[in-house]
């Protein structure tokens, strides 16, 4: 079975543009998960989709944005970019079960897609 | 401005030898942990997790355990090889009934393996 794909996987972009980022999940999954990882925050958690719906959100500002598709891929895009955007940016993908079903479930991760804001 | 990084901790062992990478968790209220593994230039590889309802999970080289007492976790590999240099973080997250969409980090171990 084909992992998380996410592309691309490096962008080079200036201050002020924005970027869309996207991200294929494993077949079979639902949910997809979105991470930002620096050297100075380390990884922290931006935005989970399922079912086309936004269902979990980190504490990152409005210029942060993403969207999921009725295939289940993702995209999350930045708008207006500052210079601390540059981050290596991280989709994970699940099953989606929820807490309630008395099962656990598992985050798969891509291989990211490095932005550089110049 | 120069920006600082976070100071990972750092464990250096011998090939053959076992490793024990430790984690301070911070929600009491989390109930599944995963720790994975990031290798140079790749997204974090699942290594092993455990429910909150266990103490202890083995897999195969790996022994997770969870003292929910202090909030700790670690990640015990028997018989570390050079493949297993890379830098392993432990994750925490609560479905609170709705999903384990949104996982919780710690800031990372660098291990590095010597041959």
């Amino acid at each position: 079975k084909a992992g998380v794909t996410q592309t691309p996987r490096y962008l080079i972009k200036t201050r002020g543009q924005q970027v869309t980022l996207s991200c294929s999940p494993i077949s079979g999954h639902r949910s997809v998960s979105w991470y930002q990882q620096t050297p100075g925050q380390g990884l922290q958690f931006l935005f989970e989709y399922f079912s086309e719906t936004q269902r979990n959100k980190g504490n990152f500002p409005g210029r942060f944005s993403g969207r999921q598709f009725s295939n289940s891929r993702s995209e999350m895009n930045v708008s207006t970019l500052e210079l601390g955007d540059s981050a290596l940016y991280l989709c994970a993908s699940s099953l989606g079960v929820t807490g309630t079903s008395g099962s656990t479930d598992t985050q798969y991760f891509g291989p990211g897609t490095r932005l550089t804001v110049l | 401005g120069e920006s600082v990084g976070l100071h990972l901790p750092t464990l250096s062992v011998q090939e053959g030898d076992n490793s024990i990478i430790n984690c301070a968790y911070s929600n009491s209220a989390s109930d599944y942990f995963i720790w994975y593994k990031q290798e140079s230039g790749k997204g974090p590889q699942f290594i092993i997790d455990i429910r909150s309802n266990m103490d202890k999970r083995q897999g195969k080289r790996v022994t997770v355990l969870l003292n929910k007492t202090v909030k700790h976790l670690s990640l015990q590999i028997a018989a570390t090889q050079p493949g297993d240099s890379a830098v392993y973080f432990c994750a925490e997250t609560n479905a609170g009934g709705t999903s384990y969409g949104k996982l919780t980090f710690g800031q990372g171990t660098i291990l590095t393996v010597h041959p």
